[in-house]
């Protein structure tokens, strides 16, 4: 079953906004990671934060997590055409064994 | 490095027929997985390998077979296609340990008619 859940589904800004993603998920985890997707392409890793951190940085991307809520959420800072993208959370279980259960996406569009 | 090698890219198979999806990495990792995408659906995980020689099932191993006689190699079979199996299917491989991202391959689009 899926284990996280983004919300919006779809996100459509203009460039130089700020794009805010959500993903929840059900089960205790040993970390969460946000993928992005280009159209008919590979996932790409984008970045990864510990159960133990709070926030994290890279480039234009902020990562939070809430432990407590099961929650975290993507920023992505000003937003340019090619951050179009569909972006995934998932997320690595602290079974001992590394998989990771992803979410359905949200569908970020970026117009110029 | 290449990273993870997928083949074939696209492949469109009749119902009951086998073939092998091909994954390759050249990145030394323990971890191995197969995810298949379906519209509206996220990835969802088919079997994945901590190390060679050892394999278990995902969510929605039904209909396929892996094996993992290599660290680089991880293949998947699917024993008797069927419409169900029509997706896009990645293979993905990440450190030992956990706390690693993943690296993903480019995919294959099956059609199963």
């Amino acid at each position: 079953s899926q284990q996280g859940e983004e919300d919006p589904q779809a996100l459509s800004i203009q460039e130089g906004e700020n794009a805010t993603m959500n993903c929840s998920y059900k089960t205790s985890i040993n970390n969460l990671q946000w993928y992005r997707q280009n159209s008919g392409r590979g996932l790409v890793h984008l970045i990864l934060i510990r159960s133990n951190e709070r926030e994290k940085h890279s480039g234009r991307l902020r990562v939070t997590l809430d432990t407590s809520k099961k929650s975290s959420s993507l920023l992505i800072t000003a937003s340019r055409a090619a951050d179009t993208a569909s972006y995934f959370c998932a997320t690595e279980g602290d079974s001992g064994y590394s998989t990771l259960t992803f979410g359905k996406g949200t569908m970020l569009l970026v117009s110029p | 490095n290449a990273g993870v090698t997928q083949t074939p890219k696209f492949q469109v198979l009749k119902t009951g027929q086998s073939m092998t999806l091909q994954c390759a990495q050249d990145m030394n990792h323990e971890y191995m997985s197969w995810y298949r995408q379906d519209p509206g659906m996220g990835l969802r995980l088919i079997h994945y390998s901590v190390g060679a020689g050892i394999t278990d099932q995902g969510e929605v191993p039904n209909g396929y077979n892996v094996s993992r006689s290599t660290t680089e190699d991880f293949p998947l079979r699917l024993l008797s296609a069927a419409p169900s199996q029509t997706s896009v299917y990645f293979c993905a491989s990440s450190r030992q340990g956990g706390n690693y991202g993943y690296t993903f391959g480019s995919g294959t689009r099956l059609t199963v008619v």
